[in-house]
């Protein structure tokens, strides 16, 4: 049974540039949560995607966007990017229909990204 | 906002002892909460969930809740230096489906 699979695992960007990270979610799930993880801090929510469209939206910028596709597996998106993106970008997978079991999250081993 | 709040540690126990993890949360309607383990370099991994006050135990590990007070505790009993990791609180949003983390509390299990 796989797991929640992200990718890259790393990515070395500049000021400016756009990235693209992408999620496939554990078999069985539906639902894509994007989380990023600056050191030594929480994952912090970006957005939920349920059904190809997001669902719920943390407090991030519209240079973050989101993608979620039939099969499920999902794209964050960053735009112009700045110094302050640095972090771990972590995807998380739950079962929309599992009632309670929906809220139980799996994460992926997450992409590092660097801005210089 | 909705907060969780967690003391970042590092919290040191010896090896054998119990560690006590606490957090408080700003969500009074809240309904879900979990605990997280992140080793070093790792992702997060779902330890424990808990819906209802009171205790539920799971092994070595059990998680305390208590609504009225909006605070959440994982204890974790005979600790062993594997244990060694942060661990994160986490509560589901009561007003969206989205789950809110705390910043985690580093925890160093000493030989």
């Amino acid at each position: 049974d796989a797991g929640v699979t992200q990718s890259p695992t790393h990515l070395i960007k500049t000021r400016g540039q756009q990235v693209t990270l992408r999620c496939s979610p554990k078999s069985g799930h539906d639902t894509v949560s994007w989380y990023q993880q600056a050191l030594g801090q929480g994952p912090q929510f970006i957005f939920q995607y349920y059904e190809e469209e997001e669902r719920q939206r943390g407090n991030f910028p519209d240079r973050f966007s989101g993608h979620q596709f039939p099969n499920y597996s999902s794209e964050l998106n960053v735009n112009a990017l700045l110094l302050g993106d640095s972090a771990l970008y972590l995807c998380a997978s739950s079962s929309y229909r599992g009632g309670a079991e929906y809220e139980k999250l799996f994460f992926g081993s997450g992409t590092q990204l660097s801005v210089l | 906002q909705k907060e969780v709040e967690q003391n970042s540690g590092p919290l040191s126990v010896p090896e054998g002892a119990i560690a006590s993890l606490n957090c408080t949360y700003s969500d009074r309607g809240s309904q879900s909460f979990f605990w997280y383990r992140q080793y070093s370099g790792k992702s997060p991994e779902l330890i424990m969930s808990i819906y209802s006050n009171g205790d539920k135990e799971d092994g070595r590990f059990t998680a305390q809740l208590n609504k009225a007070s909006q605070y959440v505790s994982l204890l974790i009993r005979d600790s062993q230096p594997s244990d060694s990791a942060t661990y994160l609180c986490a509560v589901k949003d009561s007003s969206a489906s989205k789950i809110i983390f705390g910043s985690g509390t580093r925890l160093s299990i000493r030989p």
